[in-house]
């Protein structure tokens, strides 16, 4: 079974600063992908990026980069310089890559303001 | 890109009636289709997983006769809300596999739909 914790409801941060969203996993999968994604109220999954378990560089984005701690289970995304636009739902999520064990799991999201 | 397009993406039925939720791969061949379900402030729900032409594979609580899944081909699977309460009020989304390889790493998400059961 595969489980994602995302420990922070909410958080405000003030534009231009950087922000660090938390998420650990479990998983009995030797190997698997990590996601993040960002839902505005519209509803829409944006894809952010991605970390597959045997990456041996943190993956960026952009402004997004995916810290990640195998050994502590976790993936934490930072967004560097925030921007008003960043307003949103995040999602940490993750597959296994096991037969049948494709589907994503998610955890229950970081609501994240932006403030000017 | 790989699109895929939901449809309707919001909807307002009377209690009793059934609702028809589409997701169309527009460019490429969605293999498996997870449907989810989200309630307001809250994270996605897997519903059910489905493979064109077979039966779709139900998660552990959600009644099979009620959320009717058809994959009946590459490009299209739905979702029926059979005998809509109020309670089956929710923000419906699907996600297929599929596309070109790389492509949002295998997930494409389409764009929802708000479902409102009065």
């Amino acid at each position: 079974a595969q489980k994602i914790t995302q420990t922070q409801p909410g958080m405000f941060v003030q534009e231009k600063e950087a922000v660090t969203l938390d998420c650990t996993y479990d998983t009995s999968d030797p190997s698997y992908g990590l996601f993040w994604y960002k839902q505005p109220s519209s509803g829409e999954m944006i894809f952010l990026i991605y970390q597959g378990s045997y990456d041996q560089q943190n993956a960026t984005e952009g402004r997004y980069s995916l810290n990640f701690q195998k050994a502590r289970k976790s993936a934490n995304l930072v967004i560097s310089a925030s921007q008003l636009g960043d307003s949103a739902m995040y999602f940490c999520a993750m597959r296994g890559h096991s037969f049948g064990n494709e589907k994503l799991t998610f955890g229950t999201g970081t609501r994240l303001t932006i403030i000017p | 890109g790989a699109v895929v397009s939901q449809h309707p993406s919001r909807v307002i039925c009377k209690s009793g009636t059934s609702v028809k939720i589409e997701c169309r791969s527009l460019d490429f061949q969605a293999t498996t289709m997870f449907w989810y379900r989200q309630f307001p402030k809250k994270s996605l729900m897997l519903m059910a997983t489905s493979n064109e032409g077979s039966k779709a594979t139900y998660e552990q609580g959600v009644e099979k006769d009620k959320f009717l899944i058809n994959h009946a081909s590459l490009t299209l699977s739905t979702l029926t809300v059979t005998s809509a309460h109020p309670e089956d009020s929710s923000f419906y989304i699907c996600s297929a596999r599929g596309g070109r390889s790389g492509e949002n790493y295998g997930y494409t998400f389409g764009s929802g739909t708000r479902l409102t059961v009065v």
